[in-house]
């Protein structure tokens, strides 16, 4: 079945340091890519996608590419701060007779000032 | 503001005593849904309505049941409640069925059942 895997976390950081959260999926179409953010207490909130390969999401600093060749769609930026502590999920969508969303188990980024 | 919004927040109930989580969204969505999260499981779908009128189930309905009788409203009824349902439940829209469209979450509600 379709399916989404995250890299595990936590993820520890400094402020200005990069940030990657790998994600790769399996799906038997051509699936739509997302990227949430649950800031504590929160529900998750979408923050980029992409609905073709090659497409490249981005918000706030965030940027994830879709790769059909390597079935990933990793989450970067280029220097995060305190703020971005949150926990991030993939997630898919895709429609296979039944419209369906799957998500990520979630990676928990923790920045320290 | 356009928003999904939940009730309660925090809800601590009995075994067996029913209880209703209440959906609503202002976006004119067409799409809703509802998951759960569990520690260790990441979401998981119970059910979805794709329009007034028409539910389906997702991955984990037993237990739960739903409605959506307006296009706005979209409640979760747990007829009667178990431990194992003890979880931070997400009501979740969407503007259509369909790959592009993500979804706007609800803040959540925990449910302890004891």
């Amino acid at each position: 079945g379709n399916s989404v895997t995250q890299m595990e976390g936590p993820v520890t950081l400094s402020e200005e340091a990069f940030l990657t959260i790998n994600c790769t999926y399996t799906a038997t179409g051509y699936p739509s890519l997302f990227w949430y953010v649950q800031y504590p207490g929160e529900g998750l909130q979408l923050l980029l996608k992409a609905t073709k390969a090659d497409d490249k999401g981005s918000n706030k600093g965030f940027e994830a590419t879709y790769r059909k060749e390597t079935t990933s769609f990793h989450l970067e930026k280029g220097s995060v701060q305190v703020s971005d502590s949150a926990v991030y999920f993939c997630a898919l969508s895709e429609d296979t007779g039944g419209f369906k969303t799957i998500f990520g188990a979630g990676t928990r980024l923790f920045v320290k000032a | 503001e356009a928003q999904v919004t939940q009730n309660p927040r925090y809800l601590i109930t009995v075994t067996g005593k029913k209880l209703t989580v209440t959906c609503s969204q202002n976006m004119n969505h067409e799409y809703m849904s509802w998951y759960r999260q569990d520690p260790g499981l990441g979401l998981r779908q119970i059910y979805y309505s794709m329009n007034v009128e028409v539910t389906d189930k997702g991955d984990v309905p037993e237990g739960y049941k739903v409605s959506r009788k307006e296009k706005r409203n979209f409640p979760l009824i747990l007829e009667s409640p178990s431990p194992n349902q003890t979880s931070l439940y997400f009501c979740a829209s969407s503007l259509k069925r369909g790959l592009g469209y993500g979804y706007t979450f609800g803040s959540g509600t925990r449910l302890t059942v004891v």
